[in-house]
């Protein structure tokens, strides 16, 4: 069946430094690809997302290319803040099922 | 309104004991879903109600049992449960439920903490 792989981490980075955390897909059809970010002590909010092949999407600097060659959903951020400390999770709207994900701390 | 609101926040329950979790939402979502999230692990789907029909069931014991009394409320009701239930129960709803639906995204509650002593 569908499903993603996510790099679990945790990641670490202090603050202005770059982010990547990788996402990979597997997936008979074209499903739309999802980043969820998990806030303390929250429940699960939209990041972003992307419908079809070499869409972009981006909110709050945040930005993910969805990649049928690659089947990849990577997510990246340019220059990362403390208040982006949050776990991130990858998902498949074929699935309603999130990737493992990963725990990003970000120290000043 | 965009919010899902989920009540109790915190929950300590004893193995005999019945409760129930509620939720709800006034965005005009037809689907709603309860999800089950262990600690530093990903929220697990438990229930979708889809038009307020019971469309997917994860294999969830018993033990569980959702309702749904109408388009904006989501109940699941807890007996005899178990220590390792245990855990943060989420609500999430979102426009439709239909796994073909491309855009679809998932609103999402804060959760209830419950405790199974």
């Amino acid at each position: 069946g569908d499903s993603v792989t996510q790099m679990e981490g945790p990641v670490t980075l202090s603050e202005e430094a770059f982010l990547t955390i990788n996402c990979t897909y597997t997936a008979t059809g074209y499903p739309s690809l999802f980043w969820y970010v998990q806030y303390p002590g929250e429940g699960l909010q939209l990041l972003l997302k992307a419908t079809k092949a070499d869409d972009k999407g981006s909110n709050k600097g945040f930005e993910a290319t969805y990649r049928k060659e690659t089947t990849s959903f990577h997510l990246e951020k340019g220059s990362v803040q403390v208040s982006d400390s949050a776990v991130y999770f990858c998902a498949l709207s074929s699935d309603m099922r999130f990737g493992a994900g990963t725990r990003l701390t970000v120290k000043p | 309104d965009t919010e899902v609101t989920q009540t109790p926040k915190h929950l300590v329950m004893g193995m005999t004991n019945k409760k129930s979790l509620k939720c709800e939402q006034h965005m005009g979502h037809r689907a709603m879903y309860w999800y089950k999230q262990k600690a530093k692990k990903p929220p697990e789907l438990m229930f979708v109600y889809s038009y307020e029909k019971l469309s997917i069931n994860e294999s969830v014991p018993s033990r569980f049992s959702p309702e749904c009394p109408n388009s904006s409320l989501l109940n699941l009701h807890l007996h005899a449960l178990q220590p390792e239930d245990s855990a943060l129960y989420l609500c999430a709803s979102s426009q439709v439920g239909d796994r073909d639906r491309a855009d679809e995204k998932l609103f999402f509650g804060s959760g209830t903490q419950l405790s199974v002593l």
